[in-house]
């Protein structure tokens, strides 16, 4: 199962583009990344996910280097409404969703 | 179907007694997910089923824990004789068996506190 690793907390401003980073060294080659978010007394909510190189949806763009041994979450122009908590899986197909501690991302006004 | 639903959402009991807690998952989702999360951690997997099989068990599910999903269809997850470090939130969630990972719906959530 690979590891992820990412900061454990981040501030931003509103306005701001957000980019937070998640290195997955052991990743395998079946595996895909994906990025939740959760707010405070809520389950986790998927963003988005991909394989390699960049996926865009009307929430977030995620950037994948070639090696995949990392990804970033890049969220544009963060509101109030984006402070919570955002957690980098990696998992196969069918597999478990295995969460780590997750960045804590707050947004200033 | 508006989602996963759990019940109740909040829960309190005294340390030792028994609790129940409830998962309606989304009706064509054949495979249901508990996970339990305490304070600044990430959720951590508990028990799932497929239909009414509960196909995997974490090491974390003591014998004082168990959950079924008689018809396949809700799950009722119950914690004999509550101990204090049982307090935390319990999550369920639903999917398609075989899908992507994006397919995982979570609940809201049921927060119990033992006192």
């Amino acid at each position: 199962l690979a590891k992820t690793t990412q900061p454990i907390s981040m501030d931003s401003y509103e306005g701001q583009e957000v980019n937070i980073t998640c290195s997955h060294n052991n990743i395998a080659t079946n595996d895909y990344i994906t990025w939740y978010q959760q707010f405070p007394s809520q389950g986790p909510r998927f963003i988005i996910q991909g394989y390699k190189t960049k996926v865009t949806n009307e929430v977030a763009s995620l950037f994948i280097p070639a090696d995949r041994k990392s990804s970033t979450l890049s969220l544009p122009r963060v509101s109030l409404s984006d402070t919570a908590v955002y957690y980098c899986l990696v998992t196969g197909a069918g597999n478990m969703l295995t969460f780590g501690g997750g960045t804590r991302l707050m947004v200033k006004p | 179907d508006t989602g996963v639903s759990q019940d109740p959402r909040h829960k309190i009991t005294k340390r030792g007694q028994n609790v129940t807690f409830r998962c309606d998952p989304i009706s064509e989702h054949n495979r249901l997910y508990w996970y339990r999360q305490t304070l600044g951690q990430g959720p951590e997997f508990l028990t799932y089923f497929q239909n009414e099989a509960q196909l995997e068990k974490s090491r974390l599910l003591s014998d004082r824990f168990s959950a079924e999903r008689p018809k396949g269809s809700f799950s009722t997850l119950e914690i004999q004789r509550t101990e204090q470090g049982d307090s935390a939130m319990y999550l369920c969630a639903s999917s398609l068996a075989g899908g992507l990972n994006y397919g995982y719906t979570f609940g809201s959530g049921t927060r119990l506190t033992v006192v």
